[in-house]
């Protein structure tokens, strides 16, 4: 039984870039959740997707966005990249926010 | 003020030594998680508490809602125990039940 699955694992991007990574949850679970971890932070949640709807957002600018497709699978896009979008971004999976399991995350480094 | 703190943020422990990690929260909670996340930024949740204790192998885990405080208890410590420990509690209420993370310990345990 697979746990959570991201990809890619490493991305190096430019500044002004968009990036796309994508995670796919743990069987049996439908709601996915999006975070950011700084070096030396701890995560912030960026948003949740549920029933392929947005239904949380946390205080992230509208240049992230994303998607959860019918088969429960989520993407996080970035656009318009910053320097400080640099960071470890884990993707969480739940059962309608229970039993939350972790991807191993995308390391996403923007020069 | 972070709505949930972690004490210590970091944490020299010689092998076999006791050790314990405290987490307090300021807002209403369904649950409380401790995680681990070693280098390189892959998760493991460890346990998932709402009220209680809860113990796997060497480790355990109390939480006291009255007091809005848990903690995390290492016993017979190993220096494969050393990672970042992260607590990380499910925010009562609104439609996602988001996870709010502490800024976690960085345990280091030497042999």
């Amino acid at each position: 039984d697979a746990g959570v699955t991201q990809s890619p694992t490493h991305l190096i991007k430019t500044r002004g870039q968009q990036v796309t990574l994508r995670c796919s949850p743990k069987s049996g679970h439908d709601t996915v959740s999006w975070y950011q971890q700084a070096l030396g932070q701890g995560p912030q949640f960026i948003f949740q997707y549920y029933e392929e709807e947005e239904r949380q957002r946390g205080n992230f600018p509208d240049r992230f966005s994303g998607h959860q497709f019918p088969n429960y699978s989520s993407e996080l896009n970035v656009n318009a990249l910053l320097l400080g979008d640099s960071a470890l971004y884990l993707c969480a999976s739940s059962l309608r926010g229970v039993g939350y399991t972790f991807g191993s995350g995308t390391r996403l480094t923007v020069v | 003020k972070n709505e949930v703190e972690q004490s210590p943020q970091n944490l020299t422990a010689q092998e076999g030594e006791f050790i314990t990690i405290n987490c307090s929260y300021s807002v209403g909670i369904s649950a409380l998680h401790w995680l681990q996340q070693h280098p390189g930024g892959g998760i493991v949740s460890l346990f998932m508490l709402s009220s209680g204790k809860k113990k796997h192998g060497r480790l355990i885990a109390t939480i006291n809602i009255q007091e809005k405080h848990s903690s995390l208890h290492i016993t017979a410590s190993h220096p494969r125990d050393s990672a970042v420990y992260i607590c990380a509690v499910r925010n009562y209420g609104g439609a996602t039940n988001k996870l709010i993370f502490g800024t976690g310990t960085l345990l280091a345990v030497q042999p």
